[in-house]
Formats: structure tokens, sequence, C-alpha cells
């Protein structure tokens, strides 16, 4: 079966611009989170998205959006981009069953680069 | 609020040498505790999880018992490889498992 898939793999952009970053969760999977993680550090949760509603967001600004669709895919969307926001961006994807998820599990993850 | 705090690495070990990454934790209530392990360049992959007390999660070689008395999770190998080079990242979930909370990574060395 295939894993977490995420796209683009790599992403240049420049400050102030928009980007959008993709992510398609392991088949049967309902819910799905974005991590940021910047160069030497842990993950840090982004948002949580289940059945299409959002179920948890994390200390980000408003800046960072996202939302899930009937096949349970999920876009992140970051505007007016800092030179901060670069990092790895991490989508992973978990099994749920009324309130409580599964371990979750991480694609490969989007390098996004500001300049 | 929730945290993990791991041993500082970068972590040097001789192949067939004997690991001990630290992992601490705070947390409300009773949290799942899991290892992640990165390669270069690579999305996380789950090692390990344990969701209760005195579970002990093992895979690969690698164990982790959930200590809660210590309020650790501590990772262990009794024979590390070169390919074992990587990141480990300790995380937690509480409150049915939405959101990872992660240490900052211990950075693992092999050398043959």
């Amino acid at each position: 079966d295939a894993g977490v898939t995420q796209s683009p793999t790599h992403l240049i952009k420049t400050r102030g611009q928009q980007v959008t970053l993709r992510c398609s969760p392991i088949s049967g999977h309902k819910s799905v989170s974005w991590y940021q993680q910047v160069l030497g550090q842990g993950p840090q949760f982004i948002f949580q998205y289940y059945e299409k509603e959002e179920r948890g967001r994390g200390n980000f600004p408003d800046r960072f959006s996202a939302r899930q669709f009937p096949n349970y895919s999920s876009e992140l969307n970051v505007n007016a981009l800092l030179l901060g926001d670069s990092a790895l961006y991490l989508c992973a994807s978990s099994s749920q069953t009324g309130t409580v998820i599964y371990e979750q599990y991480f694609g490969p993850g989007t390098r996004l680069t500001v300049t | 609020g929730d945290s993990v705090t791991q041993m500082e690495g970068p972590v040097t070990l001789s192949e067939e040498a004997f690991l001990t990454i630290n992992c601490t934790y705070t947390a409300t209530g009773y949290p799942s505790l899991f290892w992640y392990v990165q390669y270069p360049g690579e999305g996380l992959q789950l090692l390990l999880k344990a969701t209760k007390a005195d579970d002990k999660g093992s895979n690969k070689g690698f164990e982790a018992t959930y200590r809660k008395e210590t309020t650790s999770f501590h990772l262990e190998k009794g024979s590390v490889q070169v390919s074992d080079s990587a990141v480990y990242f300790c995380a937690l979930t509480s409150r049915g498992g939405g959101k990872l909370i992660f240490g900052q990574g211990t950075e693992l060395s092999v050398k043959p």
C-alpha cells in the first residue's frame, strides 16, 4: 500500500508570496495533521483535520490555513511568506475511532525555502 | 503545557556498542509515547510506541519502557549498526492523540 504522499518535494518562494502544499493520506485514514520542522529542531504541530473539520490548531499565525477534501487529502496554505517560514513541512495521517487517534504516519515532507 | 525533553546530541558510537537515548516528559493525564526516526533527507518513521504505564515498545532491536514513576521513555538498543545512524525523536500525544509533541531530537552517528 502507498504511504503518505506530499507534493511538491521542494519549493522556493520569495518573501510575501503565498504557497500551497498538498498531502494524500494512507488509504483508509481519515485524519491528517500538519507539522513544521525547522532545521535542527523537532516538528511543531500546525493543524489536525478529521472528516473535513479542523480538530486542532497549534500556535501558528493566521497566515497559516488548511483544509481537507472529501477524499481526505489535505492542503496547507501559507500567505505572506516570511524568511522564518523556511522549513520542512510534514504531513501525517492516522486512523481514528471516535475521539481516539492512533499512531501517525508521516510523509517525506515538502522542503520550503523562502528567499 | 505538555513537553518532551531528550538528551542532547550528537551521540557517536562504534558499531556493536550499546545505545541509550534518554527521554523524559511532562504531561497531564496518561499520554501515549512514541519514538520516531528520521534518516537524512527523509520524513519521520514510527519506530515504536507505548500507550500505558509499564508497556514496553520494541522494533528492529530497539526497546523503550513507559515509566510513569520517572516520567521517562528511554530508547535502548543492545548492538547498534552503521545503518542506525539517524536522528531520533521522542514524542507524546494526549487528549485523543491528534497533536504529537516532539523533543528536539538526538542525532546518532555509528562508526564502523
